[in-house]
């Protein structure tokens, strides 16, 4: 089965400096996708970034961006020039491809909560 | 109103009694997802659902059950509830494409409290 380890409860960065959270999953499959979900007090779940296995390149959103090292299972997040609103939890996810049966459920992390400090 | 709804927002109830948290989406999406999020846990699938009429389980399914009858309704039913059930629970959608558009969105969740 597989799993996804956030080891950091909780971090904070001051507004405009730059944090990285850590995530690493297990599996046994060579085809699948990661994903940061941002959950801030309001509840909703937010995609943040996605990163699909096949593709070597690491994916970018704005500030946004990951280092994904496949061979070592990890999928970190870094949030550069940190704003006040990035506080919130963070979550990182699993999912197979494609995208069929149980192939199609997210596997989640137990998260990270991100306080941003003037 | 487009998008993922869930009613309602909260729900207090005590043990023993049935509830019902309703699930909504206005895409069409064929994949539809039943979420608990607990502390120490992150979210965990309950059930999900492929198509109207195709259910299935996920991790964590025990006390619960499931319908789908139409494609852009997707209730989950505590039977009979227990305070183990005490969470916030998240329905989400998705197309199901095997592409890059395979997000699944998510509602803003139901905390319900069992008594």
């Amino acid at each position: 089965a597989q799993t996804v380890t956030q080891s950091q409860p909780e971090m904070s960065v001051q507004e405009a400096e730059t944090v990285t959270l850590s995530c690493t999953y297990d599996t046994s499959e060579s085809d699948y996708y990661l994903f940061w979900y941002k959950q801030p007090p309001s509840r909703q779940m937010i995609l943040v970034i996605r990163q699909e296995a096949y593709k070597q390149q690491n994916a970018t959103e704005n500030r946004f961006s990951v280092n994904f090292q496949k061979a070592a299972k990890s999928f970190s997040l870094k949030i550069s020039d940190s704003q006040l609103g990035d506080a919130a939890m963070y979550f990182c996810a699993y999912r197979r491809a494609p995208y069929t049966g149980t192939a199609s459920k997210l596997t989640f992390g137990t998260g990270t909560r991100l306080q941003v400090t003037l | 109103d487009a998008g993922i709804t869930q009613s309602p927002r909260y729900k207090i109830t005590e043990t023993g009694r049935q509830v019902t948290l309703m699930c909504h989406q206005t895409w069409s999406h064929s994949y539809m997802f039943w979420y608990r999020q607990d502390l120490g846990h992150g979210l965990r699938l309950i059930y999900y659902s492929a198509a109207a009429d195709i259910t299935d389980k996920g991790e964590v399914p025990d006390g619960y059950v499931v319908s789908r009858s139409k494609t852009e309704n997707f209730p989950l039913t505590l039977e009979s509830a227990t305070r183990s059930q005490t969470s916030v629970y998240f329905c989400a959608s998705g197309r199901g494409d095997t592409g890059y558009q395979d997000e699944q969105f998510f509602g803003p969740g139901t905390r319900l409290t069992v008594l």
